[in-house]
């Protein structure tokens, strides 16, 4: 059985700063995606990981993957308000396991 | 990307009742995926519909509470029966399109509340 952890869960920045959030899953999958929800919405596409270090970036998010050591992580840098959210992984070459998600908050 | 169209984007349920959740998809697709989340929680996938066969349920989820449909290569709907407040979710409907795009796009779901 396929299992994706998450961590933090929970994560409290203040704007301007980094940090990263870490995903790790148990067996070997396809590719994994990240996801951003905001309250009360669907899950808006981030980025798809494909292979092993693939890395891509858009605006202030970068994400990476390292197949051999089933973990994905998504960079945050100099974060901004705007960036509060709540961030999935998900794994799986169709239906997807996700994890429980990071609820971020960024704080000015 | 895919567009989906989920109806109704919401409702409020009395126990013991069904909904019938319907997902529209622009273009044909192999395999259309439903999933649940819980308040506060994450996705759990439900099922996978494929058209021309019987969905394939995930553990811990039957047909008889959750029958699905797939009529055609565009339309799946989920029916979520006899409903309880343990019911009351989010319901999202995905699909992935390939070989040409790897990306998993979801339906803007269906907040259901069960009372």
């Amino acid at each position: 059985e396929l299992k994706v952890e998450q961590n933090p869960l929970f994560l409290s920045m203040q704007e301007g700063k980094n940090y990263t959030i870490y995903c790790n899953y148990s067996t070997t999958s396809d590719r994994l995606y990240w996801y951003r929800q905001d309250p009360g919405k669907s899950l808006e596409s981030l980025f798809v990981l494909l292979s092993n270090g693939a890395v891509k970036q858009e605006g202030r998010l970068m994400a990476s993957l390292d197949t051999k050591a089933r973990l994905s992580t998504l960079h945050i840098t100099a974060a901004v308000h705007d960036l509060s959210a709540t961030y999935f992984c998900a794994v799986g070459a169709d239906g997807l396991t996700f994890g429980k998600g990071t609820h971020l908050i960024i704080q000015p | 990307s895919a567009v989906i169209s989920q109806k109704p984007s919401r409702d409020i349920c009395q126990r013991g009742t069904s909904l019938t959740i319907q997902c529209q998809v622009d273009s044909q697709v192999t395999m259309m995926f439903w999933y649940r989340q819980q308040p506060g929680q994450s996705l759990t996938l439900i099922a996978t519909a494929n058209q021309g066969s019987e969905a394939t349920y995930e553990s811990g989820f039957v047909i008889d509470k959750f029958p699905i449909s797939r009529p055609n290569l565009t339309f799946s709907t989920l029916t979520v029966s006899n409903m309880s407040p343990e019911d009351s979710s989010i319901y999202l409907c995905s699909v992935v399109r390939r070989p040409m795009n790897t990306e998993a796009f979801f339906g803007q779901g269906t907040r259901l509340t069960v009372v």
